[in-house]
C-alpha cells in the first residue's frame, strides 16, 4: 500500500534552517513526491516535485530558500533562512498507477 | 497568473445536497486534468475526485463514491462537484486543484484554489 509518513511537528528559529522528512512506504522507494505548503487560513501552495534522485522542479515564484533532496525512501524539504511567513503546515503528496492524491499527514512547522 | 476560485459552499442538513463550482483562469482550462481535495477542520488533506480533460476518465475516493459526481464544462472554464446524501463527516473545506499534466494518469497538483467551506449539520 502506498503510504506517506511525516512527523507531526517541527520547529526552528528565525534565520536558521529546517529539514522536513516524508517517508515512502516499503516497496515504493523510487516514487517521486510533491511538497505543498499551507499557511494558516490559506489554501495549499505547490512548492516542488521531488524525484528519487533528488532532482526537483519548483513551482512558480518559489524562493531559492526552499530545496529538496532524496535518500532511499525518504524525501526531504529544506528551508533555509527561515522567515516568520514560513510557519504553517507542509504536506507531501504522491501518486501511482490508478492512485490519485496520496497525502502524508502533514508537518506543522513553528518558527521560533 | 493561474487562478482557481471555488464557490458554492455553505450549511446543509444531513442527507442534503450541494453543488460546488471552481472557475479557472490564466491557463487553458481544457488542457488540464482537475481534482477536488478536501480538508476537515483541523485535519490533513484528503483527495476526493479526479476528472480528465475530456471527462473520459473519472475517479472517486471510496469515502464519496456513489454520492458525489464530478464534472466540468471546458467552454466555461469550470469544474463542478455535485454532492448528495451529505453526512456530518463530509464537513470540510473543499479545494479544486489542477493536475500538472494533461494526461489521464495520476500526477501531482501544481495549483490550488482558496477553498470553500461545506458544513453538514442539523
Amino acid at each position: 500500500q502506498l503510504v506517506l509518513t511525516q512527523s507531526p511537528s517541527a520547529s526552528a528559529s528565525l534565520g536558521t534552517s529546517v529539514k522536513l522528512t516524508c517517508t515512502l512506504s516499503s516497496g515504493h522507494s523510487t516514487h517521486a513526491i510533491a511538497w505543498h505548503q499551507q499557511q494558516p487560513e490559506k489554501g495549499p501552495r505547490y512548492l516542488m516535485k521531488l524525484n528519487s534522485d533528488g532532482s526537483h522542479t519548483k513551482g512558480d515564484g518559489i524562493p531559492d530558500r526552499f530545496s529538496g533532496s532524496s535518500s532511499g525512501s525518504e524525501r526531504y524539504l529544506t528551508i533555509s533562512s527561515l522567515q516568520s511567513e514560513d510557519e504553517g503546515d507542509f504536506y507531501c503528496q504522491t501518486w501511482g498507477t490508478g492512485i490519485h492524491g496520496v497525502f502524508g499527514g502533514g508537518t506543522k512547522l513553528t518558527v521560533l | 497568473e493561474v487562478q482557481l476560485v471555488e464557490s458554492g459552499g455553505g450549511l446543509v442538513q444531513p442527507g442534503g445536497s450541494l453543488r460546488l463550482s471552481c472557475v479557472g483562469s490564466g491557463f487553458t482550462f481544457s488542457s488540464y486534468s482537475m481534482n477536488w481535495v478536501r480538508q476537515a477542520p483541523g485535519k490533513g488533506l484528503e483527495w476526493v475526485s479526479y476528472i480528465s480533460t475530456g471527462s473520459t476518465t473519472i475517479r472517486y475516493a471510496d469515502s464519496v463514491n456513489a454520492r458525489f459526481t464530478i464534472s466540468r464544462d471546458n467552454a466555461k472554464n469550470s469544474l463542478y462537484l455535485q454532492m448528495n446524501s451529505l453526512r456530518a463527516e463530509d464537513t470540510a473545506v473543499y479545494y479544486c486543484a489542477r493536475d500538472a499534466t494533461a494526461g489521464t494518469s495520476p500526477y501531482y497538483f501544481d495549483y490550488w484554489g482558496q477553498g470553500t467551506l461545506v458544513t453538514v449539520s442539523s
